[in-house]
């Protein structure tokens, strides 16, 4: 079955230290990757997607994703993390066009002083 | 957010009685979604549309049924409301072309008690 999984439930990093999240979709066809991010009581905002092309997807808020097909993976990565980054994080991918988002678990990102 | 209008945004309700929850968009998208987000399973397919009067079941559809009677709005009811169905519920619809992606309502908070 198509799916995407996000290993990590929480991860808490400090102010200014690097931030990877991970994500892998089930392998066979390539779905159109997504990141959202949900702050407290929030909806959804994309920070980036990835459909082809350039493997280094560069969104907004200083994110960025790497797309590997070998790994399977859509890591969101952030070279240096603020306090108002900390939010829930998702991963998500489309399998189809016209059809429907397939959501990981979420990872929960606290931010250290 | 993107012309997508959820109603009401928090509703308390007691088990065994209806509920209707809206999704309103102004934007003509064909496709609408609703989905249900719970802590640690990420944002579940509950239904979703395709078009006017055009609906399919979701992941989790078991207790809830959609209605589409036009483009702009979309409607989740939910049968006979029971405690397990106490979440918050998000529209979303899909936006084609060049923007090709998803927009998220800002979500109904519902407890059912």
């Amino acid at each position: 079955a198509q799916s995407v999984t996000q290993p990590d439930i929480h991860i808490t990093v400090s102010e200014g230290a690097s931030l990877e999240l991970r994500c892998n979709y089930s392998y066979g066809a390539t779905p159109y990757l997504f990141w959202y991010v949900q702050s407290p009581g929030q909806g959804l905002q994309l920070l980036l997607k990835y459909f082809s092309g350039d493997t280094l997807v560069q969104g907004i808020k200083g994110f960025e994703a790497e797309f590997k097909r070998s790994q399977s993976s859509f890591n969101l990565r952030k070279p240096s993390v603020h306090w108002s980054d900390a939010a829930e994080y998702f991963c998500a991918g489309l399998y189809n066009q016209g059809g429907k988002l397939i959501f990981g678990q979420g990872t929960e990102l606290s931010v250290k002083p | 957010d993107a012309g997508i209008t959820q109603s009401p945004r928090h509703k308390v309700t007691e088990t065994g009685t209806p509920v209707t929850l809206r999704c309103h968009q102004t934007e003509n998208h064909r496709y609408m979604y609703w989905y249900r987000q719970d802590p640690g399973h990420g944002l579940r397919l509950i239904h979703y549309s395709y078009g006017v009067k055009d609906t399919d079941k979701g992941e989790v559809s078991d207790g809830y049924s959609v209605s589409r009677s036009k483009t702009e709005d979309f409607l989740l009811t939910l049968e006979s409301a029971t405690s397990s169905q106490t979440s918050v519920y998000f529209c979303a619809v899909q936006r084609g072309g060049k923007d090709y992606g998803y927009t998220f309502g800002s979500g109904t908070r519902l407890t059912v008690v």
